[in-house]
């Protein structure tokens, strides 16, 4: 079982790009979350997915969106970046208020 | 709104010598609370969790967190640092709400350097 995957690892953007970061698991849970990590900042929540065909947004949702494909699967888009956006991005699942799983993340900077 | 606070942003302790990261919550009832661990360049691994019973609880790598409610404090313990437990440390702290809302939120981390 790989876990939680995140693709790509790193991404270098310029600002007004666009881009999709992916998500996949294979541990059978029902929600799945996007946070960023920044320095002094901690984890913070963008968005989740409480279940196959809902989202909800978190703490900071400005300037993405996110699409839950299927159970698996949640994609998370930026569609004009910002160098604010600049960040690690986890992807992770599991329960709200459990044990959560998180992927490798993905190392962004936005020029 | 509840909170965390990790109040050491950075320590630094000699291999072999005991070691303790305090965490502090504000929160009206019994939070569920969760020490993780992120080693360089990985996502974070969850090292225990308290969700209510004995106060005293043991994880993995020999780590074990003591739950005070009269100091609403939830500090990661270790005996003796090895290395490889050189990371970056992240309490968090998860509240079920009445309607059944659930939140989880973290602390902004603990870098842990070990000298040998």
């Amino acid at each position: 079982n790989a876990g939680v995957t995140q693709t790509p690892k790193f991404q270098v953007l310029k600002t007004g790009q666009s881009m999709t970061l992916q998500c996949a698991q294979d541990m059978n849970h029902n929600s799945m979350y996007w946070y960023r990590q920044d320095p002094g900042m901690g984890l913070r929540l963008i968005y989740y997915s409480a279940s196959e065909g809902t989202t909800d947004k978190g703490e900071v949702p400005n300037g993405y969106n996110v699409s839950r494909l299927n159970k698996r699967e949640f994609s998370l888009r930026l569609e004009s970046a910002a160098p604010s956006q600049t960040s690690v991005y986890f992807c992770a699942t599991g329960p709200r208020t459990d044990t959560q799983y998180f992927g490798p993340g993905t190392r962004l900077t936005v020029l | 709104a509840q909170s965390v606070t990790q109040p050491d942003i950075h320590i630094t302790v000699s291999e072999g010598a005991s070691l303790e990261l305090r965490c502090n919550y504000s929160y009206g009832a019994t939070p569920y609370l969760f020490w993780y661990v992120q080693s360089p360049g990985q996502g974070l691994q969850l090292l225990l969790k308290y969700f209510s019973g004995d106060t005293l609880v043991q994880g993995i790598k020999g780590f074990e967190a003591e739950f005070k409610r009269s100091q609403s404090s939830f500090n990661l313990r270790k005996p003796s640092v090895h290395w490889s437990d050189a990371a970056e440390y992240f309490c968090a702290v998860g509240q079920v709400y009445i309607f059944g809302n659930e939140k989880l939120t973290f602390g902004t981390g603990t870098r842990l350097t070990i000298i040998p």
